[in-house]
C-alpha cells in the first residue's frame, strides 16, 4: 500500500526567509508526486507535479519542489516567504497510470511578518 | 486544468436526514472523485465516478451511504444519506486532467450535521 508523509504539522518562518515543507512517500513503481495547498474555508489549489524527467520542477507562486528517489522525498520549497502564503500544504503520491491519490496528513505553514 | 465548482458550498442538516452535493465542470472529463475531509484530517477518497457506470467505492464507504450519481461527463452528484454529526466533513470532487496525469479539485462542501 503506498503512503505519504508530511512530518511536520507546523511550519514557521519568517516573511523573507526561505522555507521548506518536507515529504515522504512509498509507492510501488515509479511516483507521481503532486502538491496542494489549501486557504481556509477554500477547496484545494494545485502547485506542482513531478511525473518524469528534472528532479526539480517549478510551480504556480514561485514555489518549487525536489524529488530525491534515493530519499524517497519531495520536499517543497520557496526562496522567499510571504505572508500570503501562509495555509495548509498536501503532498500526494499516486502509482504511475494509477489515479489513486495518497495523501499526506497536511502541513500548516504560518508566515510571519 | 479544469474549473470546478460544487453546489451547496456549506449547509447545516438535521441527523437523520440526506444532503446532495453537486460538483460541475467546465469540460469533458473521464473520471471524477469524490473525497471526504473530516475535520483537522487530510483527504481520503470515496469513491471515483466514470460515466456509465457504477461508481468504484473505496474501503470503508458503502453505496447506500453515499450513492453517486455520474449522469454525463461533466456532471456528478454524491448524497450523504441518513446523516449523523459523524458526516459532518468538507466533501470535495475531484477531476482528472492534463492527460489523467493530474487531479483538480472543486471548492468543498462545507457540511455540519447537527
Amino acid at each position: 500500500a503506498q503512503s505519504v508523509a508530511q512530518p511536520e504539522d507546523q511550519v514557521n518562518v519568517a516573511e523573507g526567509n526561505p522555507l521548506t515543507v518536507k515529504c515522504t512517500y512509498s509507492v510501488s513503481g515509479n511516483p507521481y508526486l503532486f502538491w496542494y495547498v489549501q486557504y481556509p474555508n477554500r477547496g484545494l489549489q494545485f502547485l506542482l507535479k513531478y511525473i518524469t524527467g528534472d528532479n526539480l520542477v517549478k510551480g504556480s507562486y514561485g514555489f518549487e519542489a525536489e524529488f530525491n528517489k534515493s530519499q524517497t522525498s519531495f520536499h517543497l520549497k520557496k526562496p522567499s516567504a510571504l505572508v500570503s502564503d501562509s495555509a495548509l500544504y498536501f503532498c500526494a503520491a499516486s502509482g504511475a497510470g494509477s489515479y489513486q491519490l495518497t495523501f499526506g496528513k497536511g502541513t500548516k505553514l504560518s508566515v510571519i511578518p | 486544468s479544469a474549473v470546478i465548482s460544487q453546489k451547496p458550498s456549506r449547509d447545516i442538516c438535521q441527523r437523520g436526514t440526506s444532503l446532495t452535493i453537486q460538483c460541475q465542470v467546465d469540460s469533458q472529463v473521464t473520471m471524477m472523485f469524490w473525497y471526504r475531509q473530516q475535520p483537522g484530517q487530510s483527504l481520503t477518497l470515496i469513491a471515483t465516478a466514470n460515466q456509465g457506470s457504477e461508481a468504484t467505492y473505496e474501503s470503508g464507504f458503502v453505496i447506500d451511504k453515499f450513492p453517486i450519481s455520474r449522469p454525463n461527463l461533466t456532471f456528478s452528484t454524491l448524497t450523504v444519506s441518513n446523516m449523523s454529526p459523524e458526516d459532518s466533513s468538507i466533501y470535495l470532487c475531484s477531476v482528472d486532467a492534463d492527460g489523467g496525469e493530474t487531479q483538480y479539485f472543486g471548492p468543498g462542501t462545507r457540511l455540519l450535521v447537527l
